[in-house]
């Protein structure tokens, strides 16, 4: 079956420090893989793609990388703030499927001031 | 935008009863997604429609769950009889083509 891992340990970090987030998946690599933000009592909000053909990607104070070699995808989050607490989930699309995402059971971050 | 709007917000039912879970997507999005979250299991891909045609309907549990998308702009995700073990959130989310989704606040489910 093709899964998404990530941490299921809550991460805890001092403000101002980068946090690292990991997802790993099994059998095939996916086209992309997609990074969430769910807070509680609200629906996930996307926050970044990166395809396979990627080995980084940008955005703001976040960092995505994608390596297929280890078949796993690191999310950054540099100069952390107590507002970037949330639980954060790494999903991709099954193979030849294009059009669906399977969800990781998403790791909490709690940075702490 | 007012974003995916999903009704009710929070629905306490007694085992048996039918369910209606409401959904509008984004205007010009052409997927919509039926999601379920729980602690155990995390969010549970139930049905997805691609320009209103359902694609693909293995994520959902039984007989007892049905999903329309009769237009473009509401989408409806009905159980019935209801059960306790049916207690979750349900998101509705929708994108444009292979995109990034965009989710409604949810509807927290309790079946007593």
């Amino acid at each position: 079956s093709q899964k998404i891992e990530q941490n299921s340990e809550a991460l805890n970090i001092q403000e101002g420090k980068t946090a690292t987030l990991t997802c790993n998946y099994t059998n095939y690599s996916p086209a992309y893989l997609q990074w969430y933000r769910q807070d509680p009592g609200r629906g996930p909000v996307f926050l970044l793609l990166i395809r396979e053909n990627e080995k980084e990607k940008r955005k703001e104070r976040l960092k995505v990388t994608f390596d297929t070699t280890l078949k796993q995808s690191l999310f950054h989050i540099t100069a952390s703030q107590p507002a970037d607490s949330a639980t954060y989930l790494c999903a991709r699309p099954p193979y030849n499927q294009g059009g669906k995402l399977i969800f990781g059971q998403g790791t909490e971050l709690s940075v702490k001031p | 935008d007012a974003g995916v709007i999903q009704s009710p917000r929070h629905e306490v039912t007694e085992m048996g009863q039918e369910v209606t879970l409401r959904c509008k997507p984004i205007s010009g999005h052409d997927y919509l997604f039926w999601y379920r979250q729980t602690m155990m299991r995390g969010l549970e891909l139930l049905i997805y429609f691609n320009n209103n045609v359902p694609i693909d309907d293995s994520g959902m549990p039984e007989d007892r769950f049905s999903a329309k998308m009769p237009n473009a702009s509401f989408s409806t995700l009905k159980i019935q009889p209801s059960e306790p073990r049916d207690s979750a959130v349900y998101f509705c989310a929708s994108s444009f083509e292979r995109a990034g989704y965009t989710f409604g606040s949810g509807t927290r489910l309790t079946v007593v």
